[in-house]
């Protein structure tokens, strides 16, 4: 297994265009979480999965922001009307459901809103 | 609300010194440990974490990090900075009933000096 993937790795986009990345985490993780991390900051949560579920979305920033994983495999994370705030390096990790376990993180896309 | 201080956003060492990065972390029930390093434009890798059981942990690269009940610490060291060590260096906490959402702190900037 290569690890987390995410896609695409850079995104430029207008104010107010839709985006969305997808993460492809490691095959037998259950769990798959979504941060934001800005410059000078750590990642900061924003949702995650088990499986197909989504366990917690409160943290979401907007309801511009939206977050699935159909089949509880790949998932993918929108962002409608993007706003200069949003740009950002939106990072996806992946771990086993086991209390304390690690999470394992992809490269990110880093997204940029002209 | 838990939260992570890293105290000392830029941290600058001779090469062959000591590395110490500081981590606090605030919360009354007991947390899950990590500490991940970040190089310029990849994800995050893990360092070491600390669940239970002994409370000085190893990890890669030659770091390791005590957690200190007492103190609400986990502060991470190596006896000997190399070059390759500069990097971007992040703690987090997470808690059992937190359904593993990490908690980062803003990171800590290490530069090794020749």
């Amino acid at each position: 297994d290569t690890g987390v993937s995410q896609n695409p790795r850079h995104k430029i986009t207008k104010r107010g265009q839709n985006v969305t990345f997808r993460c492809d985490p490691i095959s037998e993780h259950n769990r798959l979480y979504w941060y934001r991390q800005t410059l000078g900051q750590g990642p900061e949560f924003l949702t995650y999965f088990q499986n197909e579920a989504q366990l917690e979305k409160s943290r979401l920033l907007s309801d511009r922001f939206s977050a699935e994983r159909p089949k509880g495999s790949f998932s993918t994370l929108e962002i409608q009307r993007t706003e200069q705030g949003d740009s950002a390096m939106y990072l996806c990790a992946s771990s086993l459901g086991q209390r304390g376990a690690e999470q394992f993180f992809g490269p990110g896309t880093r997204l940029t809103v002209l | 609300a838990q939260s992570v201080t890293q105290l000392g956003s830029h941290v600058s060492v001779s090469e062959g010194a000591l590395v110490l990065l500081r981590c606090n972390y605030s919360s009354s029930v007991p947390p899950y440990l990590f500490w991940y390093v970040q190089y310029p434009n990849q994800g995050l890798q893990l360092l070491l974490k600390y669940t239970t059981g002994a409370t000085l942990v190893k990890g890669i690269n030659g770091f390791e990090a005590e957690f200190k009940k007492s103190e609400t610490s986990f502060h991470l060291t190596k006896p000997s900075a190399h070059m390759s060590d500069a990097a971007e260096y992040f703690c987090a906490v997470t808690y059992p009933t937190a359904g593993n959402q990490f908690y980062f702190g803003t990171g800590t900037s290490l530069t090794v000096i020749p």
